[in-house]
C-alpha cells in the first residue's frame, strides 16, 4: 500500500540554525509531492510542491525541498530558521492516475530554541 | 477574496446528538474533502467528493455523512454513531491532482 513516512515526530533546533525535515514515500511511480505547514489551531498552508522537472523546488518562507527518486525521499530544508517557523509540517503525496486523494504523513512538530 | 470557510470554529455536542459542520469554497474547485485530525495521527480522510452529487468514503467514514448538492458546499454531519467524535476537522478543496487548499478548521468537543 502507498504510504508516506515522516520519521521524526518532534525536532528541536536553535534559531538561526539550519533545518532538514525528512519524508519518504512508498509508491511504484513518481507521485506528486507536497509539503504543508500548520500553525496551532489553524488549517494547512502549502509550502511547496513537486510535479516534475527540476528536483530542487523552492517554496514560500525560504523553504526548499529536494526530490530524490533513488531514495524515494522529498526532504524539506531551510538554511536558517526563525522563531516563527515553529509549527507542524506535513509531507504529502498525490497518486497519479488515481482518484484525487492525497496521502499525508503523520507530521513533524518543529520547536525553535531562542 | 477566494478561499475556504468553515463554521463554526468551535462546536460542542452532547452525546447522542448529530451535528453538522459547514464547509464553503469560492475557488470553483471540483473536488472537496473532509479530514479528521487527532494529536500524533496526522490527517485521516473521512469523505471526499470529486463532482456535485457524488462522494466517496475515505478511510474513516463510519459515523459520518456528507452531501454535495452544490459545487461550493460540502457539509459534514457527525452522527451519534461516531463513538469518539472529539477532534479537529479540516475541509479542503482542489482541482484535479493539484494542491489542496484548506479551511481554518472546526474543533468539535463532546460534552
Amino acid at each position: 500500500a502507498q504510504s508516506v513516512t515522516q520519521p521524526d515526530i518532534h525536532i528541536t533546533v536553535s534559531e538561526g540554525a539550519s533545518l532538514e525535515l525528512r519524508c519518504n514515500y512508498s509508491y511504484g511511480a513518481t507521485p506528486y509531492l507536497f509539503w504543508y505547514v500548520q500553525s496551532p489551531g489553524q488549517g494547512l498552508q502549502l509550502l511547496l510542491k513537486y510535479f516534475s522537472g527540476d528536483t530542487l523546488v523552492q517554496g514560500i518562507k525560504g523553504f526548499e525541498a529536494e526530490f530524490k527518486r533513488s531514495q524515494s525521499s522529498f526532504n524539506l530544508r531551510k538554511p536558517s530558521v526563525h522563531w516563527s517557523d515553529a509549527a507542524e509540517y506535513f509531507c504529502a503525496v498525490a497518486l497519479m492516475n488515481r482518484d484525487d486523494k492525497i496521502i499525508f504523513g503523520k507530521g513533524t512538530r518543529l520547536h525553535i530554541l531562542p | 477574496d477566494g478561499g475556504i470557510t468553515q463554521s463554526p470554529k468551535y462546536l460542542f455536542r452532547k452525546e447522542g446528538q448529530n451535528v453538522t459542520l459547514s464547509c464553503e469554497q469560492n475557488l470553483n474547485h471540483d473536488a472537496m474533502y473532509w479530514y479528521r485530525q487527532d494529536p500524533g495521527q496526522g490527517l485521516r480522510l473521512i469523505y471526499y467528493s470529486q463532482i456535485v452529487n457524488d462522494f466517496q468514503k475515505g478511510d474513516i467514514a463510519e459515523g459520518y455523512s456528507v452531501s454535495r448538492e452544490k459545487k461550493e458546499s460540502f457539509p459534514l454531519t457527525v452522527t451519534s454513531a461516531q463513538k469518539n467524535p472529539t477532534a479537529f476537522y479540516l475541509c479542503a478543496s482542489s482541482m484535479s491532482l493539484n494542491e489542496q487548499f484548506f479551511g481554518p478548521g472546526t474543533r468539535l468537543t463532546v460534552l
